[in-house]
């Protein structure tokens, strides 16, 4: 099952415009993760956000992080049509330890993606 | 260009049939991931390895088994094979847990 759902499901913009998608989830996190894929291709990742953080910048991506809310946004400003791709969030959940007689056992570490946002920038 | 290869990138078999996958992870990530995607499952993680260890297991099926290898690269053994397991198959490494993962181009794998 997904962790993270996209809103919308499909968006389409001129080129020029700005692109905001939103990502929400369900449990407790240590980070999200946003990531683009071009039809076909692998997975590129864009930006991290921790618990911690609220706002994170890295070029024209914008990314907001609501722990309250459990919700993240993606802007993407000045689109341009090379940004057409798919756009998920993937939510890192929290690393819980527990105590078996003497030792600390580490529980693993998922990532858990969302069902991607579709942008289509027209030029 | 991620660092991350994948062979083969296409295969096409039939029902009961086996396959392996191979991924050969970014040069210096301990972290091997295998994803499953699929038109109506979305992208879904299957299985991660951390230096040869098995660290967690997702939605794999007991038909599908993994490894890592000592010199870090993975295999992903599909077996029985049903026209289901069709998808694209992606291997993603990464330098450790809760780092950015980068993703190969996958494998698309057709069942007939």
């Amino acid at each position: 099952s997904q962790q993270g759902e996209e809103d919308p499901q499909a968006l389409s913009i001129q080129e020029g415009e700005n692109a905001t998608m939103n990502c929400s989830y369900k449990t407790s996190i240590n980070n999200l993760q946003w990531y683009r894929q071009n039809s076909g291709r692998g997975l590129v990742h864009l930006i991290l956000i921790r618990s911690n953080e609220r706002e994170k910048h890295s070029g024209r991506l914008r990314v907001t992080l609501d722990t309250s809310k459990k919700s993240s946004s993606l802007l993407i400003t000045a689109s341009r049509a090379a940004d057409t791709a798919s756009y998920f969030c993937a939510t890192g959940g929290e690393r819980l330890q527990a105590q078996l007689w003497s030792r600390t056992m580490d529980s693993s570490y998922k990532l858990i993606f969302g069902s991607g946002t579709r942008l289509l920038v027209r030029p | 260009d991620s660092g991350v290869t994948q062979t083969p990138k296409h295969l096409i078999t039939a029902t009961g049939q086996r396959v392996t996958l191979r991924c050969s992870p970014r040069s210096g990530d301990l972290s091997v991931y295998w994803y499953q995607q699929s038109l109506d499952q979305g992208l879904q993680f299957l299985i991660h390895y951390y230096n040869g260890e098995e660290r967690a297991k997702g939605n794999i099926l007991e038909r599908f088994s993994a490894q890592q290898f000592p010199d870090l690269h993975s295999e992903l053994n599909l077996s029985s094979l049903e026209l289901g397991d069709s998808a694209l198959y992606f291997c993603a490494s990464s330098v450790g847990e809760e780092q950015p993962q980068h993703f190969g181009d996958g494998t698309r794998l057709s069942i007939l």
